[in-house]
C-alpha cells in the first residue's frame, strides 16, 4: 500500500450506532488531519495531530471522537450520529518542519447516517 | 491565513491551456500559495505551491504577481481528466499546516 488510505470506503450507520473510520499513512509523515465535506460544502478541518498529540480541535462535537496511537495511523470514532453528519470525511498527512508541507490526501469514507 | 477568491467555474476545449486564477490580496510575506484538485467525491491532490517565483512541475505551472495579490494555474494542455474542483489556499508553512479551503474553481474540460 501506498501512500493515504482509508476505510472502510463507504459506511452506513444508524443514529445510536458506534463506528469508527480508520486513516493510515504509509509516507513517513509526522502530522495528520480529519476533514468533514458536507454536500456541496468545502472541506471543513476537523482534526490535527501533530506527532501523534492533538494539536487543533475545530469546535467538532464530542460524538465525533480522534485517537492517534502513532504518527501513521489515525482513528475516527463515531457515536450517537446525527443525519446532518452525512458527508465525506477525509484523512491527510504531512510532514512538518523543512519543505512544501503539502498534505496528501486518502480517499475518503463515505459515511450516510440514517 | 489569507482569503482567497476564485470564479465559481469554468469550461476549457480539450488539448489547450486552462488559465484559473486566484485573487489573494491580503496575502503576507511569508504566506505560499497552494493549489489542488479535487476530483468528483475524490480525496484532493496536490498540486503545486510557491511563494513569489513562478513555479512548473509536470503537472502545471504556477504565475504570481510581482505584488503577489494574485496567481494563475495554469494547465499547458488540458485533458478530460482534469475536469475537477482547483482549490487556491494561501498559509505560513510552519505550525500545524492548517490549510482553508474555498469553494474553488470547477473547471470543465470539453471534448
Amino acid at each position: 500500500e501506498t501512500g493515504v488510505t482509508q476505510t472502510p470506503r463507504h459506511l452506513v450507520m444508524g443514529m445510536t450506532n458506534k463506528k469508527s473510520l480508520k486513516c493510515e499513512q504509509h509516507l513517513g509523515h509526522n502530522a495528520m488531519y480529519w476533514y468533514k465535506q458536507s454536500a456541496k460544502k468545502p472541506l471543513e478541518l476537523m482534526f490535527v495531530y501533530n506527532f501523534k498529540e492533538q494539536t487543533e480541535n475545530n469546535s467538532v462535537p464530542s460524538r465525533f471522537s480522534p485517537e492517534c496511537p502513532n504518527s501513521s495511523h489515525l482513528f475516527l470514532h463515531l457515536h450517537t450520529l446525527q443525519p446532518e453528519d452525512s458527508a465525506l470525511y477525509l484523512c491527510a498527512s504531512s510532514h512538518l518542519g523543512t519543505g512544501g508541507g503539502e498534505q496528501f490526501f486518502g480517499p475518503g469514507t463515505r459515511l450516510t447516517v440514517l | 491565513d489569507a482569503k482567497t477568491t476564485q470564479p465559481t467555474s469554468m469550461d476549457c476545449a480539450e488539448g489547450r491551456a486552462a488559465n484559473l486564477p486566484c485573487n489573494h490580496s491580503t496575502i503576507s510575506g511569508n504566506e505560499y500559495v497552494y493549489w489542488y484538485r479535487q476530483i468528483h467525491s475524490q480525496g484532493p491532490q496536490y498540486i503545486i505551491h510557491g511563494l513569489k517565483n513562478n513555479e512548473t512541475n509536470e503537472m502545471a505551472s504556477l504565475i504570481i504577481t510581482e505584488d503577489r495579490k494574485s496567481s494563475t494555474l495554469i494547465l499547458p494542455h488540458a485533458t478530460l481528466r482534469d475536469t475537477a474542483v482547483y482549490y487556491c489556499i494561501v498559509r505560513v508553512p510552519s505550525g500545524t499546516y492548517k490549510y482553508i479551503f474555498g469553494t474553488g474553481t470547477r473547471l470543465k474540460v470539453l471534448a
